[in-house]
């Protein structure tokens, strides 16, 4: 069965320092890929996807995520964190012939300190 | 453009008693999700309507989990009779039909005591 795992359960890091937030998935056939990020007491909010095409893509927020199919990962990077952007990031994955389901990560707590 | 509407947003129950969860999808979303998102997990899908539909249901636990879609348009997911391991957030999410993309409402928070 597919599955997502997101081996840091929490990432402290200082304002203006990069951040890297891993995500591994397990599955052999091609899928689509998304990073969710939820703020305290709200819904989830897409951050950004990979569909197909380059294999690099972007938030309009300064995130960015590659999809590595070797290693099949799908890391989210951000070069200078910001207070605001401390929430919970989800990784999940979802198979073109599953009806589109997500299946997500157990989630990794981005906590940015001034 | 209107978001995913659910409600309540809080929910406390005794265990054995029942709850009702309802959302209101993002007008001309053909597809529903309902997950279940314990503390400290990931979201888990409970259940997906395309329409008044049901194409997955794998997940729920149907000996007291129940979830209708009439008109397909809004939906209720219900728990009768509710146990402490349900204790959890209720997403309901929707999309367009073949979109990849779904968006998500703010959560119905169960406590059961």
């Amino acid at each position: 069965a597919q599955s997502v795992t997101q081996l840091d359960s929490q990432v402290p890091v200082f304002e203006e320092a990069p951040v890297e937030l891993r995500c591994n998935y397990s599955s052999s056939v091609s899928v689509y890929l998304f990073w969710y990020v939820q703020y305290p007491n709200q819904g989830l909010q897409l951050l950004l996807k990979y569909l197909s095409g380059s294999t690099l893509v972007e938030s309009i927020n300064g995130f960015e995520a590659e999809f590595n199919k070797s290693q099949t990962s799908f890391h989210l990077r951000k070069p200078s964190v910001h207070i605001s952007d401390t929430a919970e990031y989800f990784c999940a994955v979802s198979e073109p012939d599953s009806s589109y389901k997500l299946i997500f990560g157990s989630g990794t707590r981005l906590l940015v300190r001034p | 453009e209107a978001g995913v509407a659910q409600s309540p947003r809080y929910k406390i129950i005794e265990k054995r008693q029942s709850v009702a969860f309802w959302c209101n999808p993002i007008s001309g979303h053909a597809t529903l999700y309902w997950y279940q998102q314990i503390l400290g997990q990931g979201p888990k899908l409970l259940i997906q309507f395309q329409n008044n539909g049901v194409v997955d249901d794998s997940q729920l636990p149907k000996d007291r989990f129940s979830a209708e879609r009439l008109k397909g348009v809004d939906s209720t997911l219900k728990i009768q009779p509710a146990k402490l391991e349900d204790s959890a957030v209720y997403l309901c999410a929707s999309s367009l039909v073949g979109v990849k993309e779904a968006f998500f409402g703010q959560g119905t928070r169960l406590t059961v005591v």
